[in-house]
């Protein structure tokens, strides 16, 4: 088992709709990071936080330390935010800015 | 500011050569962390370093090593190339290198080995 799960894998959406990805992890952690990857590799630091909420523009991160889990929102999704989002820990046993990745969700937003 | 930028940003090889590959983090990130994406295992962690010193090291064979100068730029070598190393090669800098840093992404170095 992984130790950082996404779901969904795969999410279609129209524009507009609301829009949740979900993240699980099975060790403790210092920081969690939501990374948006467009086509040709870049990756983007969405968020990194370590309790409570995060809120940027229509993005909105949670994380609950207790049930292991955080969710990524999209308010009123645009065929811009079609990307790659993944989920990445720094487990507690890590010195320094080592991540581990979840696999990634797919989203794309259809106009 | 400048961002984090790698070099060069596609490269071919065949079997068994090596190749070098080059980042540069943003001025004043002292960390630089790099990760291999394939579709096949996604994204791991291959080392951090931090201040010239290798700090992290992931799970990847001998033939894979990294250095760092002191001005923060680093280097990944990958020896006697193999078909498996097809891969996009991502490296990340942050200011500090603790756990609680933001880590920032260059645009990758696609390696195509043939």
């Amino acid at each position: 088992k992984n130790e950082v799960e996404q779901s969904p894998q795969n999410l279609t959406a129209q524009e507009g709709e609301f829009i949740t990805i979900n993240c699980s992890y099975s060790v403790g952690i210092s920081a969690l990071h939501w990374l948006q990857q467009h086509p040709g590799g870049g990756i983007v630091s969405l968020f990194m936080l370590s309790s409570g909420k995060k809120k940027h523009g229509r993005l909105i991160a949670t994380i609950n330390i207790q049930e292991k889990h955080s969710s990524l929102h999209i308010t009123a999704s645009h065929p811009r935010d079609s990307a790659v989002y993944i989920c990445a820990v720094t487990p507690f046993v890590t010195s320094g800015s080592r991540l581990t990745f979840g696999e990634g969700t797919q989203l794309t937003v259809n106009p | 500011k400048a961002g984090v930028t790698q070099t060069p940003r596609y490269l071919i090889k065949t079997r068994g050569q090596q190749v070098t590959l080059s980042c540069s983090p943003i001025s004043g990130h002292r960390s630089v962390s790099w990760y291999q994406q394939t579709p096949g295992q996604g994204l791991q962690f291959l080392f951090e370093y931090f201040s010239e010193t290798q700090r992290n090291k992931g799970n990847f064979p001998g033939r894979f090593s990294g250095r760092q100068f002191s001005n923060s730029r680093s280097e990944m070598n990958v020896s006697t190339l193999e078909l498996g190393d097809s891969a996009l090669y991502l490296c990340a800098s942050s200011r500090y290198g603790d756990s609680v840093n933001e880590q920032f992404f260059g645009p990758g170095t696609r390696l195509t080995v043939l």
